[in-house]
This record gives structure tokens, C-alpha cells and sequence, in this order.
């Protein structure tokens, strides 16, 4: 059972543009998200975490939005750069403590074409 | 980038051969963890550490198993490797601490042949 889904595998948005990226949950004891963006060939680097306090966070060109009555949330790129063609995992968890202890989403690949 | 170095990067080993990853951190954080990456699953937890000596198992822990001798090192066995345990290993690291982040290493390749 999957308690983290990203159903889009992938995206393609041009260059400038926003990129929207999606993530579905479904165990409502989590309470922190996190985004993970991963290149080939190396490890998931941390983007932008947000806990269920709050239902927006922003970090430069990285907003993260949290819905917790649909428990959605999705990442914004504005505006979006070639450089960011990446996967980016969505990741969830019991802020609390050990927060490392992560359920992750099966990841979208984005592409940003020039 | 956080202090993690995992070795080795790559390795290929035969079916019921044993194999240890080793995962060593240099920012002395209590945590640590061992996730695999497949295709159609993003990561999974395998096995993590709140301490030395300290350990519990994870999402997918069959086959596998852990040590913490030392603060700085985490190690991952695969007691007899066996195809399906070929993956991409990431070691990560976290703190003490409310809502605070983990952080991941560059990943060991292992193929099973």
C-alpha cells in the first residue's frame, strides 16, 4: 500500500515557465513533507520542507503547498530553469522525531526544455 | 554538502556472496539510515540507527542487516546477495530534533549477478 504517490512520472515544461509537481498521502499521522531532487548518478538533495502547521513555504523559486483535508501538496518552480530538469521526490513523515525516517513518493522527472 | 562518504560507489558480486556497504558520517549526527532505489518505488528504508549498538528495521529489511559500532559508521550486509538485492544503497544522516531534514550520500551501485 502506498501511503506517498506521485502519479506523474513525468513533465516537460519550457524554460520561464512554472512547473507544478503533485504528491497524494494517505496516512494523516504524517505531519512533515519534504522535497527531494535527485540528479543522476548522486544522492537526493533536500529542496524545501514544510510542516502541517502551515500550508504554504517558500524558498526563492521553490514554493511548497500543503492541502491537508485533501492531504495533497505540490511543488511550484517559478520560473523554471534548465538547470532544475531533475527528479524530484515528495517524502513524508512524523516530525517529531527521527525524522529521517521517510516514506517517499516514486518520484517525477522533470524536464525543462530551453 | 554534508559530511557522508559511502563505500564502495560500485560493486558487483555473485548471487550468495556476502557484501557490506559502509556509510561514514563526519557530522556526528545521532541518526542514520539505509534506503535502496528500485524503479517504481522511489526509496525505501531498509534498516536505521538512533545510537550506537542502536538499531531497528525499516520498510524492506528481509536479507538485510546493520551495525553501529561507532557514531560516524553505519554498515549495510547483505548476508548472501541475491538478484532482487540489486539496487542503488543511499546512506543518510539526520539530528536530533524536531522537523529537521535528512541528508543523503552520493549512493553505492550493487549489481547481483
Amino acid at each position: 500500500d502506498q501511503q506517498v504517490k506521485q502519479n506523474s512520472p513525468s513533465l516537460s515544461v519550457q524554460e520561464g515557465r512554472i512547473s507544478i509537481l503533485n504528491c497524494d498521502y494517505t496516512n494523516s499521522m504524517f505531519d512533515y513533507f519534504l522535497w527531494y531532487k535527485k540528479y543522476p548518478a548522486e544522492g537526493p538533495t533536500f529542496l524545501i520542507s514544510i510542516s502541517s502547521i502551515k500550508d504554504k513555504n517558500e524558498d526563492g523559486r521553490f514554493t511548497v503547498f500543503l492541502n491537508k483535508s485533501a492531504k495533497h501538496l505540490s511543488l511550484h518552480i517559478v520560473p523554471s530553469q534548465p538547470g532544475d530538469s531533475a527528479v524530484y521526490f515528495c517524502a513524508a513523515t512524523r516530525g517529531s522525531s527521527n525524522t529521517g525516517k521517510l516514506i517517499f513518493g516514486q518520484g517525477t522527472t522533470l524536464q525543462v526544455k530551453p | 554538502d554534508a559530511g557522508i562518504t559511502q563505500s564502495p560507489r560500485h560493486k558487483v558480486t555473485e548471487t550468495g556472496t556476502p557484501v557490506t556497504l559502509r556509510c561514514h558520517q563526519t557530522e556526528n549526527h545521532r541518526y542514520m539510515y539505509w534506503y535502496r532505489q528500485d524503479p517504481g518505488h522511489g526509496l525505501r528504508l531498509i534498516h536505521y540507527s538512533y545510537g550506537v549498538k542502536d538499531t531497528d528495521k525499516g520498510e524492506v529489511s528481509d536479507g538485510y542487516s546493520v551495525s553501529r559500532s561507532k557514531t560516524e559508521d553505519f554498515l549495510l550486509t547483505l548476508e548472501s546477495a541475491t538478484s532482487s538485492q540489486t539496487s542503488v544503497y543511499f546512506c543518510a544522516i539526520s539530528e536530533e530534533g524536531q522537523y529537521t531534514e535528512a541528508f543523503f550520500g552520493q549512493g553505492t551501485r550493487l549489481t547481483v549477478v
